[in-house]
Parts: C-alpha cells; structure tokens; sequence
C-alpha cells in the first residue's frame, strides 16, 4: 500500500519568512496529492492540491511543487501570519474513490 | 464546497456500552465514505472504507466486529464501536470524496471519551 512521510514534523519560523514542508511517496500509481490544514480539535480542512499533470500549483501565498520521478512534493507558504500556525498534512491517493493516505502531520508556529 | 456532517461532536460514555457516530453528506451523494480515526498529536489513520449498499473494506488491525459500519443510503453512513473501552477514546472523523476526484471533504469531528 502507499507509505507518505512528512517532514519536518514541527517548524517555528518568524512571522513573514517563509514556510516549507516535505513528503514522499511510494506508490507511483498515486497522482492525485492534497494537503490539508487542521487546527487544534477541528476537522482538516483542503488548502491546495495538486494533480500528476503538472509540476507546481499557486494559490496566494501557497504553492505546491510535485515531482513524479522523485516520488516527492511540498507545500510552500510565503509571508507567513499567525493564522497560519497549525498542523499541516500532505496526502496522497489514485484519485477516484480510491483511499487517501496521509503523512505524519507538520506542526508549524508562526511567531509573532 | 460539499459539506458532511459528523454527529455527535463528542460523547461520553461507560465502558462496556456501545456508541454511534454518524455522518452525512448534505449536498451530494456519496457512494464512498471513509473513517478515520486520530489521536491527540498524531496523523489520520484509516479505520474503513464505507460503500453504500455493501459491506465495508477494513484496514490491517481494524476489528470489524468492534467498529461496526453501515453506509445504508447514498448521504448517510454510520460508525459504531462496540463494547467501547477506554483505549478506544479518540477523535474519529468521517470523509466523504466528491464525484470520484480523490478530494476529500470531512466531517467536524466526533470526539469519544469511554470511563
């Protein structure tokens, strides 16, 4: 079955620098790659996804890059706030109905 | 967005009892539920995946017989621990995909505490 890890599993940075979180893989027949932002005791929540057609996907101050051949992706946040301190999962799954397989989760701190 | 909503939010109980979580796809159908289950901390873990009108697909170490799941309508699909003990406190979370492109929308969360 699929195997995501995620790293790092914490991350503190200062509040306008920029934020970055790394997974990979194993099932190279994934192609559909989410991520998802989860606050404390709340439901995760779709920041940005991405899909195998294409290398790099911008929303805002978020980006995701994929590489297929490495079997990796990350999520990008720039100019970071406050808002943004979370857990953050990177996900992945064969799109369809199929299941998705979530990695460890990031706990990022965004200090004032 | 699609929304899918998890009732109870939390719930409280004695050990030994049974307890149900359900959830709902109010604005689509959803033939393919999935329940997750998370500890405080920790990533989602699949428990099962839910098809309407079938039995459910179990994850390895998933007891079937404990986490009972009946996806019997297109928009409602219910999970229950059995004979709950205090190791099966947790923060359980359905999801549901829309129209089959792999992203999932979630339900807020049911949070069980068994004494």
């Amino acid at each position: 079955g699929e195997n995501v890890e995620q790293h790092p599993s914490t991350l503190s940075v200062q509040e306008g620098d920029s934020a970055v979180i790394k997974c990979t893989y194993s099932d190279s027949a994934s192609n559909y790659f989410p991520w998802y932002k989860q606050e404390l005791g709340k439901r995760p929540q779709l920041i940005i996804d991405i899909r195998s057609n294409v290398g790099e996907k911008k929303d805002q101050r978020i980006a995701v890059t994929l590489n297929k051949t490495a079997k990796h992706f990350s999520l990008h946040i720039t100019e970071t706030q406050p808002e943004d301190s979370a857990v953050y999962f990177c996900a992945a799954n064969r799109g369809g109905y199929q299941k998705v397989t979530f990695g460890t989760g990031t706990k990022l701190q965004v200090i004032p | 967005g699609a929304v899918v909503s998890q009732h109870p939010s939390w719930v409280i109980c004695k050990s030994g009892t049974s307890v149900k979580i359900e959830c709902r796809s109010l604005d689509f159908q959803a033939t393919t539920m999935f329940w997750y289950r998370q500890f405080p901390k920790q990533s989602l873990m699949l428990m099962a995946t839910s098809n309407e009108g079938s039995k459910a697909t179990y994850e390895q170490g998933v007891e079937k017989d404990k986490f009972l799941i009946n996806h019997a309508s297109l928009t409602l699909s219910t999970l229950t621990v059995t004979s709950a003990h205090p190791e099966d406190s947790s923060f359980y979370i359905c999801s549901a995909a829309l129209a089959g492109l792999g992203e999932l929308f979630f339900g807020e969360g049911s949070r069980l505490t068994v004494l």
